[in-house]
């Protein structure tokens, strides 16, 4: 079975600076997706990085970037110029796109803290 | 966004009454998915759907049930609520399961029963 590990419940970053999110996990397939998903005070799931494991680029979408080691199954989210509205939880999770199921498996969240 | 809706948004019950939480899509995506959220557990699957009538269980389904009778609607019943049922639920969908495509969530359900 599939399991997401993220070690840090909570971390804090200065308002500008950057902050990288950890995340672990464990599988023995090797077509998957990896997601990180945001979600702020008002509860919303929100999208905020998708990455394919067959696909040795690292995805990026504006601030947010990812580093993804396949080897190590190690996926980490880095927030650049983090601002006030990037406080939230952070959840990592993952996807086995050989499965008929294609549920989510989640790790527990970060909740991340900007601070002015 | 994703044209996703769930009703209620919140809701308070008796240990023992029915309840049943509704989620609507004008995607018309094939897969749609239950998931409660609970401290310390990050989101898991209740149950999901691949088409009208066609449902399976998830890793959490015990005290659920599930209905779709059209692709757009994706019914959630608890037959008999129970306090360990209290939860935020959240409806996802996606457009071609887990094959290729991302999942998009509704704004969830808050859910305590007595």
């Amino acid at each position: 079975a599939q399991t997401v590990t993220q070690s840090q419940p909570e971390m804090s970053v200065q308002e500008a600076e950057t902050v990288t999110l950890s995340c672990t996990y464990d599988t023995s397939e090797n077509n998957y997706y990896l997601f990180w998903y945001k979600q702020p005070p008002s509860r919303q799931m929100i999208l905020v990085i998708r990455q394919e494991a067959y696909k040795q680029q690292n995805a990026t979408e504006n601030r947010f970037s990812v580093n993804f080691q396949k080897a190590a199954k190690s996926f980490s989210l880095k927030i650049s110029d983090s601002q006030l509205g990037d406080t939230a939880m952070y959840f990592c999770a993952f996807m086995n796109r050989g499965g008929s199921q294609g549920n989510l498996i989640f790790g527990k969240g970060t909740k991340l803290s900007v601070k002015p | 966004d994703a044209g996703i809706t769930q009703s209620p948004r919140h809701k308070v019950t008796e240990t023992g009454t029915p309840v049943t939480l509704r989620c609507h899509q004008t995607e018309n995506h094939r897969y749609m998915y239950w998931y409660r959220q609970d401290p310390g557990h990050g989101l898991r699957l209740i149950h999901y759907s691949y088409g009208v009538k066609d449902t399976d269980k998830g890793e959490v389904s015990d005290g659920y049930s599930v209905s779709r009778s059209k692709t757009e609607d994706f019914l959630l019943t608890l037959e008999s609520a129970t306090s360990s049922q209290t939860s935020v639920y959240f409806c996802a969908i996606s457009e071609a399961g887990g094959y290729t495509d991302t999942q998009y969530f509704g704004p969830g359900t808050r859910l305590t029963v007595l």
